[in-house]
């Protein structure tokens, strides 16, 4: 049961931007999108987040449409060591409580 | 400061066995968290904590056990393990209660448990 849609694979030229889309048309109004990725077999790594503005730290950036159902998280740069899989994650409720869980996000693979 | 570390780093069990996969966090984390990842597939939740003495259920709690007695510590249990428990088990903490609607902070990963029941 996604909250979110991510193409399953995508392809970036070293030194270029890797834009990576997510759909969350879902996405309840006071809830925050995040991006984690994962390196090879390693435990997830935060990378960022976002509630309605853009967003931007050391790692990417997150923009963010103003009707809030999709985002696109900008590696401005991207190097082989980005090669990884990325999660766009909108939290779920279930219950009382809200869960935090991932969907199979995309594959970037950064090639030389 | 370590971090989530997590042990062992990888385990063989035998249908029907039952072990213990450690979990814990030096960062005074009130929240924790177990994932599995099955190949080709995201994490999916099994079961969280938002603090010593509250467990609540994820995604896929079937076949596991919770507790968690202390802050740093959050033990997962396989009962009787079956071959469909085969997967990468990862733990996760964060400072926030990421139950809570609207709250917000990153988690942490430890490096994994890698399970194969035979």
């Amino acid at each position: 049961d996604a909250k979110t849609t991510q193409p399953p694979s995508m392809d970036c030229a070293e030194g270029r931007a890797a834009n990576l889309p997510c759909n969350h048309s879902t996405i309840s109004g006071n809830e925050y999108v995040y991006w984690y990725r994962q390196i090879h077999s390693q435990g997830p790594q935060y990378i960022i987040h976002g509630l309605k503005n853009n967003e931007t730290n050391e790692m990417a950036s997150l923009i963010i449409t103003e009707d809030r159902k999709s985002s696109t998280l900008i590696l401005p740069h991207a190097t082989l060591r980005d090669t990884a899989v990325y999660y766009c994650i909108v939290r779920v409720r279930g219950g009382s409580n809200y869960k935090l869980t991932f969907g199979k996000g995309t594959l970037l693979t950064v090639n030389p | 400061n370590a971090g989530v570390t997590q042990t062992p780093k990888f385990q063989v069990l035998k249908t029907g066995q039952s072990m213990t996969l450690q979990c814990a966090q030096d960062m005074n984390h009130e929240y924790m968290s177990w994932y599995r990842q099955d190949p080709g597939m995201g994490l999916r939740l099994i079961h969280y904590s938002v603090g010593a003495g509250i467990t609540d259920q994820g995604e896929v709690p079937n076949g596991y056990n919770v507790s968690r007695s202390t802050t740093e510590d959050f033990p997962l249990r396989l009962l009787s393990a079956a071959p469909s428990q085969t997967s990468v088990y990862f733990c996760a903490s964060s400072y926030s209660n990421l139950a809570v609607e609207g709250s917000y902070n990153e988690q942490f990963f430890g490096p994994g448990t890698r399970l194969t029941v035979l």
